[in-house]
């Protein structure tokens, strides 16, 4: 079955830096990424996701990449704000299986 | 999107007890998940529950230990048989609107004394 690893475990920035979390996927079947931001005792909310037909994503300061040959995805944060502080889950699934496997999750903190 | 209801959202239960949690969405989803998110950790898919069959349960779960019902496109339990202390954990569900995309309940936190 797919097995997702994400890097690194936690990350801590200074406001206005750049963040970037890392995952690697083994399931050559999986065809859709999505990134969920889980606050502290809130639900986990999709951010942004990316298909398998598509390289690169972008969504304000959130961009997501793809490497489908190297079965590796990453998540960009740029001039990230406190309110980025989270804890930050990547995943993979074949959405013809509809099973979505989560990462580690990547625990950010922001500081002012 | 959808908006998804839990119940309990939280409880503290007995060891050896069992304890229904409830799922209801506003609209009508063919596949309900359930995920299992202990302290601090990941998100462990338990199991996928289709309206009219039987769950597919995940390695490391079984039926007997989580039962499930599907009574119905919006609607669905997990029950958790038997607590221990390691069942002790958040219990969320969740329905796929556009395909692959999540939306989860707010969770149940089950604390198993």
């Amino acid at each position: 079955g797919e097995n997702v690893e994400q890097h690194p475990s936690t990350l801590s920035v200074q406001e206005g830096d750049s963040a970037v979390i890392k995952c690697t996927y083994s399931d050559s079947a999986s065809n859709y990424f999505p990134w969920y931001k889980q606050e502290l005792g809130k639900r986990p909310q999709l951010i942004i996701d990316i298909r398998s037909n598509v390289g690169e994503k972008k969504d304000q300061r959130i961009a997501v990449t793809l490497n489908k040959t190297a079965k590796h995805f990453s998540l960009h944060i740029t001039e990230t704000q406190p309110e980025d502080s989270a804890v930050y889950f990547c995943a993979a699934s074949d959405t013809g299986g509809f099973k979505t496997i989560f990462g580690a999750g990547t625990r950010l903190f922001v500081k002012a | 999107s959808a908006v998804i209801s839990q119940k309990p959202s939280r409880d503290i239960c007995q060891r050896g007890t069992s304890l229904t949690i409830q799922c209801q969405v506003d609209s009508q989803v063919t596949m309900m998940f359930w995920y299992r998110q202990q302290p601090g950790q990941s998100l462990t898919l338990i199991a996928t529950a289709n309206q009219g069959s039987e769950a597919t349960y995940e390695s490391g779960f079984v039926i007997d230990k989580f039962p499930i019902s599907r009574p119905n496109l919006t609607f669905s339990t997990l029950t958790v048989s038997n607590m221990s202390p390691e069942d002790s954990s958040i219990y969320l569900c969740s329905v796929e609107i556009v395909a692959g995309e999540l939306f989860f309940g707010e969770g149940s936190r089950l604390t198993v004394l």
